[in-house]
């Protein structure tokens, strides 16, 4: 069936370098996406979404990118800090404003001080 | 966005028992849903958690296992029935409404022993 995955299960950086997390998404019809950060013991919490009729949103310190051509989401996050250091959930709506959401494997971050 | 509150926060239960889950958000909202997420995984959705009629479950849940009940737009509470250690899980309550992202509640953590 139709499904999120994501490239890499784990990604370490060192503090104050640029983070990028990949997300793939295989269906098509998909116009809403989200990117959650869950910390530990914690419930999923937002950070930025894109509309499908968008190919990059900003907020602070994090970017969203969106190439519908391959279906494809990244998540940048700019000068990482130890607490960034989660697990990060690429979520889709596929279809309609009901907000059911379909999400990713997750990628572990670690930020080494 | 809004705030949920879930309780428990956590529990441990015998096999066999029912455990009911709270979630209440301080905003009315258009959506809530319950999901799933199994140590170290993703989150898998359970149903959706209609307003004054039974809830929509999705592929692989059941009713008779997972009772919702949504009585107004603020409160919703899931059941996990008949509860075997393969019930041991994170239980998330998910709310959105028409302009709000989908945001979590901290969820609940559920041991079956």
């Amino acid at each position: 069936g139709e499904s999120v995955g994501l490239h890499l299960p784990t990604l370490s950086v060192q503090e104050g370098d640029n983070s990028i997390i990949n997300c793939a998404y295989s269906n098509s019809a998909s116009d809403y996406f989200i990117w959650y950060k869950q910390e530990s013991g914690k419930g999923p919490q937002f950070i930025i979404d894109i509309r499908s009729n968008m190919d990059k949103r900003q907020g602070q310190r994090v970017t969203v990118l969106l190439n519908k051509t391959v279906k494809h989401l990244s998540l940048q996050i700019a000068a990482t800090q130890p607490g960034d250091s989660a697990v990060y959930f690429c979520a889709e709506n596929s279809g309609g404003s009901n907000y059911k959401l379909t999400f990713g494997k997750g990628t572990l971050l670690t930020v080494n001080p | 966005s809004a705030v949920i509150s879930q309780k428990p926060s956590r529990d441990i239960c015998q096999r066999g028992t029912s455990l009911t889950i709270q979630c209440q958000v301080d905003s009315q909202v258009t959506m809530m849903f319950w999901y799933r997420q199994q140590p170290g995984q993703s989150l898998t959705l359970i149903a959706t958690a209609n307003q004054g009629s039974e809830a929509t479950y999705e592929s692989g849940f059941v009713i008779d296992k997972f009772p919702i009940s949504r009585p107004n737009l603020t409160f919703s509470t899931l059941t996990v029935s008949n509860m075997s250690p393969e019930d041991s899980s994170i239980y998330l309550c998910s709310a959105a409404g028409a302009i709000t992202e989908a945001f979590f509640g901290q969820g609940t953590r559920l041991t079956v022993v």
